[in-house]
């Protein structure tokens, strides 16, 4: 069966620091896969996607990047965190030539301070 | 902005009541998707409804789709206090693989 994994589940950084949060899916090959980002009480931003290695699209530009080294590993990062980098982040997944359902990590909680 | 919208943004009913939480989209869609989110945690999804579908059932979740008033419904019957979380639906706009726009979201609370 198919599992996503997201870590660190919190994270507290300073502002100016430097970020990494990693996603890898397991038990599928060629994923879809991105990142979302979710402020307090508001819905889910959609960050970056990757239909393949390499390959990255941004849907907003910001302080953040992301890259997909291998087939099922996704990173998110950045140089140097802003405090309006807070927020939950969720990886996600679905199947390639399909727009159908995702299937998330758990998130990470990333506060900036 | 192409977001969806969900109404109402809070809801507490009693255990064993019905719940309805409505969303409205802005252009053509080729599915429609709810999902739920415990707090603190990613999202799982519960349903989807194609363009060409007006209603579909899941165990205790009703989902209804009115393309001409660009809308869609999830009903959950008979809720329980384990249903208790955030739901959020998402319109799938074909094309890229980037094309699920999610709304806010309604916060469910159903108390025992």
């Amino acid at each position: 069966s198919q599992t996503i994994h997201q870590w660190p589940a919190t994270l507290v950084q300073p502002v100016g620091s430097p970020l990494s949060l990693e996603c890898t899916v397991e038990g599928t090959s060629n994923p879809n896969l991105y990142w979302y980002r979710q402020a307090a009480g508001r819905g889910l931003q959609l960050l970056f996607y990757s239909v393949g290695i390499g390959q990255i699209s941004s849907e907003v530009p910001q302080n953040l990047s992301a890259s997909r080294p291998q087939d099922r590993q996704f990173i998110l990062s950045s140089k140097k965190l802003l405090l309006s980098d807070s927020g939950f982040y969720l990886c996600a997944w679905n199947l390639r030539g399909l727009s159908e359902k995702l299937f998330f990590g758990s998130g990470t909680q990333l506060s900036v301070l | 902005s192409q977001q969806g919208e969900e109404d109402p943004q809070a809801l507490s009913i009693q255990e064993g009541e019905n719940a309805t939480m409505n969303c409205s989209y802005k252009t053509s869609i080729n599915n429609l998707q709810w999902y739920r989110q415990n707090s603190g945690r990613g999202l799982v999804h519960l349903i989807l409804i194609r363009s060409n579908e007006r209603e579909k059932h899941s165990g205790r979740l009703r989902v209804t789709l009115d393309t001409s008033k660009k809308s869609s419904s999830l009903l959950i019957t008979a809720s329980r206090a384990a249903d208790t979380a955030s739901y959020f639906c998402a319109s799938n706009y074909g094309g890229s693989q980037g094309n699920l726009i999610f709304g806010k979201g309604t916060k469910l609370s159903v108390k025992p």
